[in-house]
């Protein structure tokens, strides 16, 4: 039981570049979520998913895309990298009574 | 709307000492309560959580009470180790639309041997 998994674990971009992040959970979990977090900040919501088909924005979405076309996957694109895009980012899912089980991260820089 | 506040940090505590963070919330009707906890370069994990008023939920030594009342899911524990040092986040699900967690800022904790 892997849980939640993230790739890339680091990633640096030049401002314009695209890239996903990819997310996997193997719980069966419907809920899904991408955080980002900024240093010595807290989390800020970026996507979320209740289901297959589903997404809605968080509390900062732009500059960002999602899709979750099967229960497990949730990826997060970036279309244009821009230096405020600099952050880790949280991969997390959960099942219907709220606690939320976390990947650890990806860390991307963009120069 | 809903909000977690918790205490700002560093909060950097000898080894042994007693440890308390402080957290409240705003939430209209009965929230569950967590507490995360994020070690250096990790994601964050729960620590342990609490459903309604009056819960107590505990885990490695951690406490936190969910009290109605003073609305209020402070973090305690009686001695701290090294180990523990780590930035801690309070969090509550509404009651409704529970998918949407509000997590606090989180409080840097440093332990020193």
């Amino acid at each position: 039981n892997a849980g939640v998994t993230q790739t890339p674990k680091f990633r640096i971009l030049k401002i314009g570049q695209s890239m996903t992040l990819q997310c996997t959970q193997d719980m069966n979990h419907n809920y899904m979520y991408w955080y980002r977090q900024d240093p010595g900040m807290g989390l800020k919501l970026i996507y979320y998913s209740v289901g297959a088909g589903i997404t809605d924005k968080g509390e900062v979405p732009n500059g960002y895309n999602v899709s979750r076309s099967t229960t497990e996957d949730f990826p997060l694109r970036l279309e244009l990298a821009a230096p405020s895009q600099t952050s880790v980012y949280f991969c997390a899912s959960s099942p219907e009574n709220y606690e939320q089980f976390f990947g650890p991260g990806t860390r991307l820089t963009v120069l | 709307g809903n909000s977690v506040t918790q205490m700002e940090g560093p909060v950097t505590l000898s080894e042994e000492a007693f440890l308390t963070i402080n957290c409240t919330y705003t939430a209209t009707g009965y929230p569950s309560l967590f507490w995360y906890v994020q070690y250096p370069g990790e994601g964050l994990q729960l620590l342990l959580k609490a459903t309604k008023a009056d819960d107590k939920g505990s885990n490695k030594g951690f406490e936190a009470t969910y009290r109605k009342e003073t609305t209020s899911f402070h973090l305690e524990k009686g001695s701290v180790q090294v180990s523990d040092s780590a930035v801690y986040f309070c969090a509550l699900s509404p009651q409704t639309g529970g998918f949407k967690t509000i997590f606090g800022a989180g409080t840097r904790l440093f332990v020193k041997a």
